[in-house]
């Protein structure tokens, strides 16, 4: 498909797990985000992409959380020892370069429970 | 820090009618992009009008248009003739021209367009 693709669309997981989510986003965007939304929220940034590094992990709320993007297409974004917590939506978005629009994923509903 | 406030959770508008989504920005920035975007129920953001913070003109998009008030940090949202389909979330967001370009959003404001 043409636009950034995100899997799985939902997982739910129990308290303590590990998990994995993936973006696949559109091809040739050297610049990936990701965004968590909690219920009722707005997006809040996590971590961005500029080819295979993470040029910005400001957003990240701790050590349990950690995103890749080895060939700097396709990134996983980690979550060790899940909390409740963290359940919420997990959106990723990809632009051609960092200042072009931001094209999102449908994300993945992420549920701990 | 750069902050986005949207103090209407809920609007309703019949079809047809005109409506105006509210959002109020901080910052301390001179140069930053601000948008507006739409959420429907299938998760997917999908970006309605951008406004540079350099440009006095105010940004439209067919039925879309936004008024931007740069020394009042406002940024409102009118949706012109509204249809059915524009019911959905509407979220502000702001983008500051530095190294990450990283989106900072809103709350969000639920849009229901009734028939």
């Amino acid at each position: 498909g043409a636009g950034v693709s995100q899997t799985p669309s939902n997982k739910v997981t129990e308290k303590g797990k590990y998990v994995e989510l993936r973006c696949d986003p559109i091809s040739g965007h050297t610049a990936l985000y990701w965004y968590r939304q909690s219920l009722g929220q707005g997006p809040e940034f996590l971590i961005y992409f500029q080819g295979t590094g993470a040029a910005d992990d400001s957003g990240l709320p701790n050590d349990r959380f950690f995103a890749v993007r080895p060939e700097g297409s396709v990134s996983t974004l980690k979550i060790q020892r899940t909390e409740r917590g963290d359940s919420a939506v997990y959106l990723c978005a990809s632009s051609l370069q960092r200042e072009g629009e931001q094209f999102f994923g449908p994300g993945t509903r992420l549920t701990v429970l | 820090a750069q902050t986005v406030t949207q103090s209407q959770p809920e609007m309703s508008v019949q079809e047809a009618e005109t409506v105006t989504l509210s959002c109020t920005y901080d910052t301390s920035e001179s140069n930053y992009y601000l948008f507006w975007y739409k959420q429907p129920p299938s998760r997917q953001m999908i970006l309605v009008i951008r406004q540079e913070a350099y440009k006095q003109q105010n940004a439209t998009e067919n039925r879309f248009s936004v008024n931007f008030q740069k020394a009042a940090k406002s940024f409102s949202l009118k949706i012109s003739d509204s249809q059915l389909g524009d019911t959905a979330m509407y979220f502000c967001a702001f983008r500051m021209m530095d190294s990450s370009y990283k989106l900072i959003f809103g709350s969000g404001t639920r849009l229901l367009v009734r028939p």
